[in-house]
């Protein structure tokens, strides 16, 4: 059945690693994005991407990376310069254009020690 | 500067009582309102909608209200259950549809048993 996927759902790195983080869809769905929510900040926008090859920054994009080479694909990479990387990371998309209805992911709890 | 605005972080209510959560908006381009629930560790889910051109929208237990004059949405859940309780995020949509939508930072919602 359709759906976003997220994995893994708790991630542990050490201070200074890249990591990233995967998302995959299968609703056939344009428009795909990444969140991080903080305890008491809500969701934050990090990236999105209307099309393939193309994305945007969000309000938070310092330290942050994504690539979009497939329809169905968005990875998020945290880099080493991203200060604050221990969050919830949530991914979403929609159909047509950016502000459309999100579908969430389930999401991915990273751990930076 | 937060164009969608939800005031009250938190909220408990009586188990069958009404729950009234709100939310106030800045942005007069906003043609489009949506509701998300979202339980600890998961991803978001659609709740419920509402376009500019209606003043309210019911689906079972939930209902929202929009006053475009005061720029300013509810979600009302009655009764309240128990299964209810989780953050609630208001989402804005902007009429050029070239932005993503611009989430509040969410009320979190206690129903007591």
């Amino acid at each position: 059945d359709g759906g976003i996927t997220q994995s893994p759902k708790y991630l542990f790195r050490k201070e200074g690693q890249n990591v990233t983080l995967s998302c995959e869809q299968n609703l056939n769905h344009d428009a795909m994005y990444w969140y991080r929510q903080d305890p008491g900040q809500g969701l934050r926008l990090i990236y999105y991407s209307q099309i393939v090859n193309d994305f945007q920054k969000g309000d938070i994009a310092e330290g942050y990376s994504v690539s979009r080479e497939k329809k169905e694909s968005f990875p998020l990479t945290v880099t080493s310069a991203q200060k604050n990387p221990t969050a919830f990371y949530l991914c979403a998309s929609s159909p047509g254009q950016v502000n459309y209805e999100q579908y969430f992911g389930p999401g991915t709890r990273l751990t930076v020690t | 500067d937060q164009q969608v605005k939800q005031n009250s972080p938190s909220l408990s209510v009586q188990e069958g009582r009404i729950s009234i959560l709100n939310c106030d908006y800045t942005n007069s381009m906003f043609d489009y309102f949506l509701w998300y629930k979202k339980y600890p560790a998961e991803g978001p889910t659609f709740l419920i909608s509402i376009s500019s051109i209606k003043d309210k929208n019911e689906d079972g237990r939930f209902t929202v209200f929009l006053n475009k004059s005061a720029k300013h949405l509810s979600l009302h859940i009655v009764p309240s259950q128990p299964g209810d309780s989780a953050v609630y995020f208001c989402a804005a949509r902007e009429r050029s549809g070239n932005t993503p939508l611009v989430f509040g930072k969410g009320t979190r919602l206690s129903v007591i048993a």
